[in-house]
């Protein structure tokens, strides 16, 4: 089963600095899709990024970008700029050709004024 | 395009009751997905529907537990015979089944079992 793990619970970062998430996947499979959704406190879920694994390119997203390394199963956001309205959980997701996404355990990110 | 909605927002009710909540997608979209997410967790799938056919389903989805896409429109979740456990914020997904088939969410149902 495909596993997806996200180390820090907890992330704060200063408004207009730069502020890196991580995410790991496990999984045996050569064709999947990798995902970051951002939930504020109000608890919509919304997509922040996505990124497919036959592409070498990183994807963007404005101030949003991914590092996406297929060998090391790793995905990590960037985001550039911070401002206070990305505050929210980050949740890194994983979905291969079936139907459902599997999600990490989320970090919260703080913006400090 | 209005977005994904549910209704209702919040439900509060006493163990042994029923529950149903309604998930409405958006309307291209031809797949809907069932997510439940606990305090402090990922959303964790329960179901899927492609059009009415309701394709898959996971473990978490108890016998208590029935989902329905009549039409390939909308879809219900009921919970039957509700416990504390079931307390959770209950997620609803629809995708356009092109590309990258990304799912997107509605605002979930908090469900509160007294």
């Amino acid at each position: 089963a495909q596993t997806v793990t996200q180390s820090q619970p907890e992330m704060s970062v200063q408004e207009a600095e730069t502020v890196t998430l991580s995410c790991t996947y496990d999984t045996s499979e050569s064709d999947y899709y990798l995902f970051w959704y951002k939930q504020p406190p109000s608890r919509q879920m919304i997509l922040v990024i996505r990124q497919e694994a036959y592409k070498q390119q990183n994807a963007t997203e404005n101030r949003f970008s991914v590092n996406f390394q297929k060998a090391a199963k790793s995905f990590s956001l960037k985001i550039s700029d911070s401002q206070l309205g990305d505050a929210a959980m980050y949740f890194c997701a994983y979905k291969n050709s079936g139907s459902r996404l599997t999600f990490g355990e989320g970090t919260q990110l703080t913006v400090n004024p | 395009d209005t977005g994904v909605s549910q209704d209702p927002r919040h439900k509060i009710t006493k163990r042994g009751q029923n529950v149903t909540f309604r998930c409405d997608p958006i309307s291209e979209h031809n797949r809907l997905y069932w997510y439940r997410q606990t305090l402090g967790q990922g959303p964790e799938f329960l179901t899927y529907f492609q059009n009415e056919a309701q394709l898959e389903k996971s473990r978490l989805l108890s016998d208590r537990f029935s989902a329905e896409r009549p039409k390939g429109s909308f879809s219900t979740l009921e919970i039957q015979r509700t416990e504390q456990g079931d307390s959770a914020m209950y997620l609803c997904a629809s995708s356009p089944r092109r590309g990258v088939d990304t799912q997107y969410f509605g605002p979930g149902t908090r469900l509160t079992v007294l």
